[in-house]
């Protein structure tokens, strides 16, 4: 689990402010995700990175906005959430699409108030 | 379209006996298949994964999967159960339809593993 990490672990935000969540993986892996996991419902992938070209948006709302700056760091930006998007969010990385396995950091807890 | 259902909200079972955590799948072409465990404040962590090959897979902490074409499962098992077990288990598929980056999960069955 060392080779994801994520910062920060918690996070408490209002519904106004801007926030980032930071993700770094130590692996040499080209590929990125983006989930959100809520209580009692399946993983959601947001975004997907491949070589820092983004591959995958699964519909998710224009105030999460993702950036890929080099294929080792991911960072989803938050601005005016909603309650609902209280969650933990986890990013993953992969050595490249298809049958290889995510390895995954710790999440980060946010809470919307 | 792929789906991966896991029917049991939750597993209860007595420390040294076996286990099964139930997982069906439905892909066109042929399935990844993958379990994943998820212990409280962490990241998921791979278990095991089928790609081709044998249909029984092996994995870690001495998890295995079998793999059965005809019934669409990949269930996860376990000889001889530990408290330690207890904790969250995803099933998922590859989506190699969509370019292959995408994974689609199952709802996750929570293992409870009694003393």
């Amino acid at each position: 689990e060392t080779g994801v990490t994520q910062t920060p672990r918690h996070l408490v935000m209002g519904m106004t402010n801007k926030k980032s969540l930071k993700c770094e993986q130590h692996l040499g892996h080209n590929a990125m995700y983006w989930y959100k996991q809520s209580a009692k419902k399946p993983l959601e992938l947001m975004f997907v990175y491949s070589l820092e070209e983004r591959v995958e948006n699964n519909s998710v709302p224009s105030r999460f906005s993702p950036e890929c700056p080099n294929s080792s760091h991911l960072f989803l930006h938050l601005h005016t959430l909603q309650p609902e998007d209280s969650a933990l969010y986890l990013c993953a990385s992969s050595q490249e699409k298809g049958a290889y396995t995510q390895y995954f950091g710790p999440g980060t807890r946010l809470t919307v108030l | 379209a792929q789906s991966v259902a896991q029917p049991e909200d939750q597993v209860n079972v007595a420390e040294g006996n076996p286990l099964t955590v139930k997982c069906t799948y439905s892909v066109s072409g042929n399935p990844y298949l993958f379990w994943y465990v998820q212990y409280p404040n962490r990241g998921l962590q791979f278990l095991l994964k089928y790609i081709t090959g044998d249909n029984l897979v092996k994995g870690s902490y001495g998890f295995e999967a079998e793999f059965n074409k005809s019934q669409t499962s990949f269930h996860l098992k376990k000889p001889s159960a530990l408290v330690s077990d207890s904790a969250l288990y995803f099933c998922a598929v590859r989506d190699m339809k969509t370019g292959g980056f995408k994974t689609i999960f199952g709802a996750g069955t929570r293992l409870f593993v009694k003393a």
